[in-house]
């Protein structure tokens, strides 16, 4: 089946460590997104990407990169820049190109936590 | 900058009743409105697209309703389940934003 597949789905982190997420999918979308989501404050965009080899910043991209090397794929990592990482984090994917009026598909988030 | 307003924080309502959900939005005209659901530990799911140019969308027991003049959207869930028990987010086009979302729980 086609998806979008977040590993892993629990992730612990040391002070002053940098951590990747991890996130593919399979049903061949052109536009990736990430998403932090916190309690009561909806989801937050991070980064965004149209286009393999490029990317934007989303309205909360401070203390976090990104990479988009393959179609299928949209790492995120969380440096130590970021203060407050503990957060569900969501990746999504859209067809985007000439097709408008497309829904996004979620993965099913990693929870990251700080030791 | 835009703005989404979702009004309710969380909704409970009995089982069988109707549940309507408010999406509001400033600064913005969005060609088209959607609406996703989300269960805990879980990423949203898509239910609904409605554009500007349709007053209403309906899909088995859910319905939305798009007024740009108000620059509001209703979601409806007639004969609610508990099974509906989920948060329910709205977004606008391709903006990519999401409002806060609305817990909605019912009760047997």
């Amino acid at each position: 089946d086609g998806g979008i597949t977040q590993s892993p789905k629990y992730l612990f982190r040391k002070e002053g460590q940098n951590v990747t997420l991890s996130c593919e999918q399979n049903l061949n979308h052109d536009a990736m997104y990430w998403y932090r989501q916190d309690p009561g404050q909806g989801l937050r965009l991070i980064y965004y990407s149209q286009i393999v080899n490029d990317f934007q910043k989303g309205d909360i991209a401070e203390g976090y990169s990104v990479s988009r090397e393959k179609k299928e794929s949209f790492p995120l990592t969380v440096t130590s820049a970021q203060k407050n990482p503990t957060a569900f984090y969501l990746c999504a994917s859209r067809v985007f190109r000439g097709r408008a009026n497309q829904p996004q598909h979620f993965g099913d988030g990693t929870r990251l936590s700080i030791l | 900058s835009q703005k989404i307003e979702q009004n309710s924080e969380a909704l409970n309502i009995q089982e069988g009743k109707t549940a309507t959900l408010t999406c509001n939005y400033t600064n913005y005209s969005p060609a088209y409105l959607q609406w996703y659901r989300q269960d805990p530990g879980r990423g949203p799911v898509f239910l609904l697209l409605i554009r500007e140019n349709e007053k209403e969308k309906r899909k088995e027991r859910l319905k939305v309703t798009f007024d740009t003049t108000l620059k509001q959207s209703l979601f409806h869930i007639t004969a609610s389940q508990p099974a509906d028990s989920a948060t329910y987010l709205c977004a606008l086009e391709n903006d990519m934003r999401f409002g806060a979302g609305t817990r909605l729980t019912v009760k047997p």
